[in-house]
């Protein structure tokens, strides 16, 4: 039973790019989260879809992060331009329901020069 | 902004049992209690959760006082792989509308041999 599948595991990319982050998750779950962890501010989530509609993107620090789910299987998390202080390892998570128990990928480690 | 009060760190011997601590004083009727945890490089791992009554799994027990201020997640026998941050959320249950996890600090528990 595939986990939640997170590419690519590490990027390092110079400061102006755009850099794509991609998600599976598991397949059946309503329910797609992104977090940003760093040393400085924890664990934060950024947004999170329901049947593939952004519900909360409170979290999304500004308008140089944008994140887009075409379909129940796949979603992406974009930074354009990146900066040094995006760097962080991004997860994303799913879950059946929004309150049920949310499963984790192993994270994509960013670091922006 | 976390709605729990955890230790930043224990120790535990291997083989022994780890008692990690929680306190939710401001918890509502209706919010549950749950546990997940990140061994490094790793993303987060659901490990329990409950409402009013002690419950068990495969990985852990959970004890919530019967005024459900304070609960005690446990490892049975720790081993070496327990070593990790483990963190205690409130938050609605199964079923209920909610937000997503906020994650606090943590614990790190650090099992040695």
């Amino acid at each position: 039973d595939a986990g939640v599948i997170q590419s690519p595991r590490h990027e390092v990319t110079e400061m102006g790019q755009e850099v794509t982050l991609r998600c599976k998750p598991i397949s059946g779950h309503d329910y797609l989260f992104w977090y940003r962890q760093t040393m400085m501010r924890g664990l934060e989530l950024l947004i999170y879809f329901n049947n593939n509609v952004p519900i909360d993107d409170s979290g999304m620090p500004e308008d140089r992060f944008s994140a887009k789910m075409p379909n129940a299987s796949f979603s992406t998390l974009k930074i354009q331009p990146s900066e040094p202080r995006d760097s962080a390892v991004y997860f994303c998570a799913s879950s059946f329901r929004i309150n049920q128990p949310q499963h984790f990928g192993d994270g994509t480690r960013l670091s922006i020069l | 902004d976390a709605k729990t009060t955890q230790p930043t760190s224990m120790d535990c011997a291997e083989g022994r049992a780890a008692n990690l601590p929680c306190n939710h004083s401001t918890i509502s009727g209706n919010e549950y209690v749950y546990w997940y945890r990140q061994i490094h490089s790793q993303g987060p791992q659901y490990i329990i959760h409950g409402l009013k009554n002690n419950e068990t799994n495969e990985m852990a027990s959970l004890i919530i006082t019967e005024d459900r201020k304070s609960s005690t997640l446990i490892l049975p026998h720790a081993t070496l792989r327990d070593t990790a941050v483990y963190y205690c959320i409130v938050r609605g249950g199964p079923g209920q509308a909610g937000t997503a996890l906020i994650f606090g600090k943590g614990t790190t528990l650090s099992v040695s041999s």
